[in-house]
């Protein structure tokens, strides 16, 4: 069964900083891949997702992810962050050919002025 | 295009009793989806539903039943709540076809408190 780690809990960073937050993923063939941001109290909105092809993957938000298949990583990067970016970050897995899709722990964001 | 909607908002139970949480999608999608979500441990699925007709267990079915009612309409149930379903529940959908992962698109949840 895939598995999907996010070692980081909780991250803090200041507003205009860059941002890098972690997924690993455990799955044996290449998986479809995802990130979602949950603002307190609402659902997940996709940010961006990997399915194939360039491995660098733009998103919403100016946000980006990277797809490194020798380290089994999907990070989750942003330039120089807003402090309306503050919420919380899942990573997601499903393997091609199957819908279910597995969630990460999550990450939460906090950003200070 | 109001998307995925979930009744009702917030709901205290107490042990024993029964309720359902409904869910609907205008977007013409596929498949659909109940997720609870708990502190520190992500989402975690509870029951699917690929197609119209179809439904499958998740990860922690034990406790829930669902009815795929139609292509809209995905309804989650708790025949004997217990405090240790005390969550955030959210219906999510997808255009999705059998066997092909996409998109996910959330409802804004239901918070249950079961005492």
């Amino acid at each position: 069964a895939q598995s999907v780690t996010q070692p980081d809990i909780h991250i803090t960073v200041s507003e205009g900083a860059s941002l890098e937050l972690r997924c690993n993923y455990s799955y044996g063939a290449t998986p479809y891949l995802f990130w979602y941001v949950q603002s307190p109290g609402q659902g997940l909105q996709l940010l961006l997702k990997y399915f194939s092809g360039d491995t660098l993957v733009q998103g919403i938000k100016g946000f980006e992810a990277e797809f490194k298949r020798s380290q089994s990583s999907f990070n989750l990067r942003k330039p120089s962050v807003h402090w309306s970016d503050a919420a919380e970050y899942f990573c997601a897995v499903a393997p091609q050919g199957y819908q279910k899709v597995t969630f990460g722990t999550g990450t939460k964001l906090q950003v200070i002025p | 295009n109001a998307g995925v909607t979930q009744t009702p908002k917030f709901q205290v139970l107490k042990t024993g009793q029964s309720m359902t949480l409904q869910c609907a999608q205008d977007m013409n999608h596929n498949s659909m989806y109940w997720y609870r979500q708990d502190p520190g441990m992500g989402l975690r699925l509870i029951y699917y539903s690929a197609s119209e007709g179809t439904t499958d267990k998740g990860e922690v079915p034990n406790g829930y039943n669902v009815s795929r009612l139609n292509k809209r309409e995905f309804s989650l149930r708790l025949e004997s709540a217990a405090p240790s379903q005390t969550s955030v529940y959210f219906c999510a959908s997808s255009g999705s076809l059998a066997g092909v992962s996409d998109t996910q698109y959330f409802g804004p949840g239901t918070r249950l408190t079961v005492l």
